[in-house]
């Protein structure tokens, strides 16, 4: 069975600071890894996601991850963060593109 | 408007009521899907399709019941109405699935409150 874990339901982190949200996945084969971003009142959107190739990932808006097969990790990692970058933060593991399941989030608060 | 939409937005039912969650999508994705998001579990997938005529079941199935008939619409009826139902529903669309090239786009939720 596929699951995510995400330690951290709630992060603060000062504007400009660096921001890393942590994932552990647990699956039997190498899967697909997925962040996604939810806004208030919005859908999700994509940031990045790993399937295969270079372990280091780079998304939109900045952030980036990094696939660790030893640590069953999928950390997602912005150098700078912006007050824009509040919102839920949800990492996702799946055998493909969809069959995904979804961590609980983190929601991440910016302040000033 | 181009995208995916769901409607309604916000409904609220009684328990053992029939409701019908609506999403449209204007890309003629192949592929669709129903999301349920609950606090402390993330989203959990309900029904996919990967074509119009074509179903599958997700995670969570029970109680709910999907139809594709057009590729465009993906609506998801819930029979009989339960309070463990009440939930934030999101549906999804996506132009090609397991080849790690693509992205399942969403739509902006519909707040589902059963009293």
């Amino acid at each position: 069975a596929q699951s995510v874990t995400q330690p951290d339901i709630h992060i603060t982190v000062s504007e400009g600071a660096s921001l890393e949200l942590r994932c552990n996945y647990s699956y039997g084969a190498t899967p697909y890894l997925f962040w996604y971003v939810q806004s208030p009142g919005q859908g999700l959107q994509l940031l990045l996601k790993y399937f295969s190739g270079d372990t280091l990932v780079q998304g939109i808006k900045g952030f980036e991850a990094e696939f660790k097969r030893s640590q069953s990790s999928f950390n997602l990692r912005k150098p700078s963060v912006h007050w824009s970058d509040a919102a839920e933060y949800f990492c996702a593991v799946g055998p493909n593109d969809y069959k995904l399941s979804f961590g609980a989030g983190t929601t991440v608060t910016v302040r000033a | 408007d181009a995208g995916i939409t769901q409607s309604p937005r916000y409904k609220i039912t009684e328990t053992g009521r029939q409701v019908t969650l609506m999403c449209h999508q204007t890309w003629s994705h192949s592929y669709m899907f129903w999301y349920r998001q609950d606090l402390g579990h993330g989203l959990r997938l309900i029904y996919y399709s990967a074509a119009a005529d074509i179903t599958d079941k997700g995670e969570v199935p029970d109680g709910y019941v999907v139809s594709r008939s057009k590729t465009e619409n993906f609506p998801l009826t819930l029979e009989s109405a339960t309070r463990s139902q009440t939930s934030v529903y999101f549906c999804a669309s996506s132009v090609e699935v397991g080849r790690g090239n693509t992205e399942a786009f969403f739509g902006q939720g519909t707040r589902l409150t059963v009293v």
